[in-house]
């Protein structure tokens, strides 16, 4: 059973435009969510994180938005470059429980800017 | 310094090899992580070290071996593997929990192909 669900396995966006990737998670325990840049053959790269006691976290061009009522949180990228095309994953993790502060990550969602 | 390095970068290996991946982080870190990732999927966790002591196994079979020489080492030694084994290894690395922080930074990944 996923629950971290990423239901966008694809989006292209045109460059200078807003790219928005969603993720949904299903643990009503999971208390903190970070997003992750990976290119092929490449580790991840982690981008923005964001605590279940606020609903927005801003660095530069990368705002993630947190809606705990919806478990729905999403990544904003303004505006698209180029170079922002990899897969995006959404990972969620728990204080407590049996799998405390590990990572639960999503399928991942391609995001292609064209130029 | 934010960096996680993993040697080698590709390997190649027979079933009835042994070999062994190793991974090395100086961000006085104190959790570190093995993944294994497959085309197309998330990361997937094998196992888990906190304060160099094997704390989370996720049933990994017997043929993965890891070991935490010291809070800055870690290594994944490989015997009889099988072909379904190729796949991208990815170490990782967090600050200690107390922090707040759940950041892992992952290295680059080897990439193993077993024939």
């Amino acid at each position: 059973d996923q629950q971290v669900k990423q239901n966008s396995p694809s989006l292209s966006v045109q460059e200078g435009r807003i790219s928005i990737l969603n993720c949904d998670y299903t643990n009503s325990m999971f208390d903190y969510f970070l997003w992750y840049k990976k290119y092929p053959a490449e580790g991840p790269t982690f981008l923005i994180s964001i605590s279940s006691i606020k609903d927005k976290n801003e660095d530069g061009r990368f705002t993630v938005f947190l809606n705990k009522s919806a478990k729905h949180l999403s990544l904003h990228i303004v505006p698209s470059q180029p170079g922002d095309s990899a897969v995006y994953f959404c990972a969620a993790s728990e204080r407590y429980g049996g799998s405390q502060g590990n990572l639960i990550f999503g399928k991942g969602t391609k995001l292609s800017v064209k130029p | 310094d934010t960096e996680v390095t993993q040697t080698p970068k590709h390997l190649v290996m027979g079933m009835t090899n042994k070999k062994s991946l190793k991974c090395e982080q100086h961000m006085g870190h104190r959790a570190m992580y093995w993944y294994k990732q497959k085309a197309k999927k998330p990361p997937e966790l094998m196992f888990v070290y906190s304060y160099e002591k094997l704390s989370i196994n996720e049933s990994v079979p017997s043929r993965f071996s890891p070991e935490c020489p010291n809070s800055s080492l870690l290594n994944l030694h490989l015997h009889a593997l099988q072909p379904e084994d190729s796949a991208l290894y990815l170490c990782a690395s967090s600050p200690p929990g107390g922090q707040g922080i759940r950041e892992q930074y992952f290295g680059p990944g080897t990439r193993l192909t077993v024939t």
